[in-house]
């Protein structure tokens, strides 16, 4: 199956820092990407929808300007946690589809856990 | 919207025992219906999917998951538990034409030896 890579796969930063998350088809092109993010025991919460070239839709409650999100190719799209606090500390995962895919297949990265200290 | 239930945060089943996870879903059209498996911070991955075709969907691992229309469900199952079976799983659902795919709360299977 498609690969997508996730980079890094653990980061801790202090209250105030910004963490840019990265996320990557490895072997395909990836017109959408997907960020999610994971509590503790708790399923995946949409975050935001990337499309390449254009602007993330983001989920409602989601504050636009804390989670970057910047799908500038087919290959690759960033999420950035600005000005982050400890209650941004979470599991960030990202998945890709690609335009040959079977509809609604996703391929997921392996997860970023983030702490803020 | 789609939406995805599963109704058991906990499923224990004795190594060799058969296993089920419970899924129902809702949707306004019809369904694509997916499984995935994570294990401790890792990411997901995918178990098996229902498009169209056969209700009985088989996939990876020995894991296959029944789709029943009438009682929009998605139940996954194996015939014999393993161990190495123990980790989180999730079904998901994706309406056609719909763009993002909408997760359970997810099921923890502990299989015991």
């Amino acid at each position: 199956g498609a690969v997508v890579s996730q980079h890094p796969s653990r980061v801790i930063c202090k209250s105030g820092t910004s963490v840019k998350i990265e996320c990557r088809s490895l072997d395909f092109q990836a017109t959408t990407m997907f960020w999610y993010r994971q509590f503790p025991k708790k399923s995946l919460m949409l975050m935001a929808t990337s499309n390449e070239g254009s602007k993330a839709t983001y989920e409602q409650g989601v504050e636009k300007d804390k989670f970057l999100i910047n799908h500038a190719s087919l290959t690759l799209s960033t999420l950035t946690v600005t000005s982050a606090h400890p209650e941004d500390s979470s599991f960030y995962i990202c998945s890709a589809r690609s335009g040959t895919s079977v509809p609604g297949e996703l391929f997921f990265g392996e997860g970023s856990r983030l702490t803020v200290l | 919207a789609q939406s995805v239930a599963q109704p058991e945060d906990q499923v224990n089943v004795a190594e060799g025992n058969p296993l089920t996870v419970k899924c129902t879903y809702s949707v306004s059209g019809n369904p694509y219906l997916f499984w995935y498996v994570q294990y401790p911070n890792r990411g997901l991955q995918f178990l098996l999917k229902y498009i169209t075709g056969d209700n009985l969907v088989k996939g990876s691992y020995g894991f296959e998951a029944e789709f029943n229309k009438s009682q929009t469900s998605f139940h996954l199952k194996k015939p014999s538990a393993l161990v190495s079976d123990s980790a989180l799983y999730f079904c998901a659902v994706r309406e056609y034409d719909n763009n993002d795919m909408r997760f359970g709360a997810g099921t923890r299977l502990t299989v015991k030896p």
